[in-house]
């Protein structure tokens, strides 16, 4: 396995526009997470699946904001109505498997630029 | 969940050992102490977690007092590829991460 990948890498959008990324997890893990970083601060987190179910979600995750993992593998989260304040780098991580510390791993990222 | 404090950024040449530390005066009974390292545009990535005494890998060792109200990261003979952003965190695992701004180590030659 390769580990946690994210597609699109960058994503360049006008304000108003829907935008969708998505995460594919490592393939044995059961846990799904999605953060979102802006310069210089930590990640924050957004939400967290359990197979397909979504567990909990931050009050930063906006009625514009909505994620799915439908049948518990990859999960997407989608952005309506783009604002400028959405701009940021938004990272997906997955545990749960056999790691002895049930540490997180990270993907790649995807920075999403909103003019 | 526990709150944490660390310092905005460290200073260290190749070579020295580097300890960082990191308060949680609140840390609860079912918290453990877990750090990450973070390079510009990357994931962060697990390096090591403890829940009290001393832990050991490969690549750092982490230091917990009796009281658990503090941790001390150690990263031993830095190099220039160890400069990054290192996160110190606190809470059960499995969960949502809380990270802060964490320390921004630069290694000089």
């Amino acid at each position: 396995d390769t580990g946690v990948s994210q597609d699109p890498r960058h994503k360049i959008t006008k304000r108003g526009q829907n935008v969708t990324f998505r995460c594919d997890p490592i393939s044995e893990h059961n846990r799904l997470y999605w953060y979102r970083q802006t310069l210089g601060q930590g990640p924050e987190f957004l939400t967290y699946f359990q197979n397909e179910a979504q567990l909990e979600k931050s009050r930063l995750l906006s009625d514009r904001f909505s994620a799915e993992r439908p049948k518990g593998s990859f999960s997407t989260l989608e952005i309506q109505r783009t604002e400028q304040g959405d701009s940021a780098m938004y990272l997906c991580a997955s545990s749960g498997g056999r790691e002895l510390y049930n540490e997180q791993f990270f993907g790649p990222g995807t920075r999403l630029t909103v003019l | 969940l526990a709150k944490t404090t660390q310092p905005i950024s460290m200073d260290s040449y190749e070579g020295q050992e580097v300890n960082i530390t990191c308060s949680h005066n609140n840390i609860a009974t079912n918290d453990y102490i877990t750090w990450y390292q973070q390079f510009p545009s990357q994931g962060p990535r697990f390096i090591i977690q403890g829940y009290k005494t001393k832990v050991t890998n490969e690549v750092a060792s982490l230091f917990i007092p009796a009281d658990r109200k503090s941790s001390t990261l150690s990263l031993p003979r830095v190099s220039l590829s160890d400069t990054a952003v290192y996160y110190c965190l606190v809470g059960p695992t499995g969960t949502a991460l809380i990270f802060g701004k964490g320390t921004t180590l630069s290694v000089s030659s």
